[in-house]
């Protein structure tokens, strides 16, 4: 069974950081690539970042570009966001999810971290 | 940037009957291996979103086969051949061909 665990969400400050992490079990973890998906509050899906199998190709929403560091450990089956600069609107419920026949994509999602920045 | 639009942005659905979600994008989502690059999620309400659609026709492992996929280039559109009240929940498609990957802005269904 795929699962996919992730943590690390929780109350920031504007401009603070913040590193989420996305534990998977269940298949061959670098075999596949890997996005985090956000939703703020009542609103919709919103891409945010992907990395292929092996990590040597990452990509960004320009939103979070410059500021989101999206990295994996294959070793440990684990993927990861480094947040900095974190703004008021980067609130939201992070999903991490496992792509199917693409580097993005979402053949599997897990339960979310919720990510409050606030002062 | 692939900008990817729905229509309706909601929809009421008397169950047994059928429904229909129109997806476009901005772009060909065609890809040079001759599948479209549009897959279809539905978020049922207070749960993660799951996969219904692949490859703009592909149904997912367990979709029930009341759910299908057409379209090509830019139009796309899914389909519920006779809509259950399990099926409630916010339906969106997105293009993972180009980076940035992007979502449609979402179809939330009712039941009436």
């Amino acid at each position: 069974e795929v699962r996919l665990v992730e943590s690390g969400g929780g109350l920031i400050q504007p401009g603070g950081s913040l590193r989420l992490s996305c534990e998977a079990s269940g298949f061959n973890f670098s075999n596949y690539g890997l996005s985090w998906v956000r939703q703020g509050p009542g609103k919709g899906l919103e891409w945010v970042s992907a990395i292929s199998g092996s990590g040597g190709r990452t990509y960004y929403a320009d939103s979070v570009k410059g500021r989101f560091t999206i990295s994996r450990d294959n070793s440990k089956d684990t993927l990861f966001l480094q947040m900095d600069t974190l703004r008021a609107e980067d609130t939201a419920l992070y999903y991490c999810a496992r792509a199917g026949y693409n580097t993005a994509g979402g053949t599997y999602w897990g339960q979310g971290t919720l990510v409050t920045v606030s002062s | 940037d692939i900008v990817m639009t729905q229509s309706p942005l909601s929809l009421a659905v008397t169950p047994g009957e059928p429904a229909s979600i129109s997806c476009r994008s901005s772009q060909s989502l065609l890809h040079s291996n001759g599948y479209n690059y549009v897959d279809w999620y539905l978020q049922k309400p207070g749960q993660s979103p799951h996969l219904l659609i692949y490859l703009g026709s592909i149904r997912a492992s367990g979709v029930p086969d009341r759910f299908s996929g057409s379209g090509s280039g830019t139009d796309f559109t899914l389909k519920i051949s006779r809509v259950e009240a399990e099926d409630v929940g916010v339906y969106y498609c997105m293009q993972p061909l180009q980076s940035p990957f992007t979502f449609g802005p979402g179809t939330k269904v009712d039941i009436k």
